[in-house]
């Protein structure tokens, strides 16, 4: 059975801090990598995404994806009050010829002031 | 991207009764899926809605629970039949757009359902 690990968290970091987001996945074919944020009541809103080994930065974000570990992280520069949220790692996995996504339970980030 | 509404945004339903979510993407789109998401949880794939044929359900999901249509490459529904308190949850309409050499997924903003 194909699996996104995530630490649920909460992950607590001090305003300006860099916050670092983790996550595993089981399946070695696994083709593209996401990173969504969900305000509380909120549904999932594509922030990043990554599909090359190595580093992709976006503004504050850098997603990292190493497929010989099979690990993808989020890097969340400068942190602040608003990027409170929980942060879902998605894979999608190609699956008879459809890419089915694969969402991990998701990490609460809690930025202090 | 893709602009994806959902209705009803919210509905309080009695046991036994059954709700319709409509789902409307701005644009035609190939893929398009059925989430649930429990309070605190994560996501949980329902079924992907096909264009032209029967729903294609995941594991603990059934037709009869969970009757999906799929007229056009637009439009889709979802219905909860015969709920129980069990199916208090949110429920999110998801498509996958190619771009640049990959797919990304994009989400409605959700039906939130309580069955009291």
């Amino acid at each position: 059975q194909k699996e996104v690990e995530q630490n649920s968290g909460p992950l607590s970091v001090p305003e300006g801090a860099i916050a670092s987001l983790n996550c595993t996945y089981s399946d070695r074919g696994s083709q593209s990598f996401f990173w969504y944020r969900q305000y509380s009541g909120k549904s999932p809103e594509l922030i990043m995404f990554i599909y090359s080994n190595g580093d992709k930065e976006d503004g504050r974000f850098t997603a990292q994806l190493n497929k010989a570990s099979q690990y993808v992280s989020l890097l969340i520069r400068d942190s602040q009050p608003s990027d409170s949220a929980t942060y879902l790692c998605a894979v999608n996995e190609k699956t008879g010829g459809s890419y089915i996504p694969t969402f991990g339970r998701g990490t609460s980030l809690i930025v202090h002031p | 991207s893709a602009v994806i509404s959902q209705k009803p945004s919210r509905d309080i339903c009695q046991r036994g009764t059954s709700l319709t979510i409509q789902c409307q993407v701005d644009s035609q789109v190939t893929m398009m899926f059925w989430y649930r998401q429990q309070p605190g949880q994560s996501l949980t794939l329902i079924a992907t809605a096909n264009q032209g044929s029967e729903a294609t359900y995941e594991s603990g999901f059934v037709i009869d629970k969970f009757p999906i249509s799929r007229p056009n490459l637009t439009f889709s529904t979802l219905t909860v039949s015969n709920m129980s308190p069990e199916d208090s949850s949110i429920y999110l309409c998801s498509v996958l757009i190619w771009w640049q050499g990959a797919y990304e997924q994009y989400f409605g903003p959700g039906t939130r359902l309580t069955v009291t």
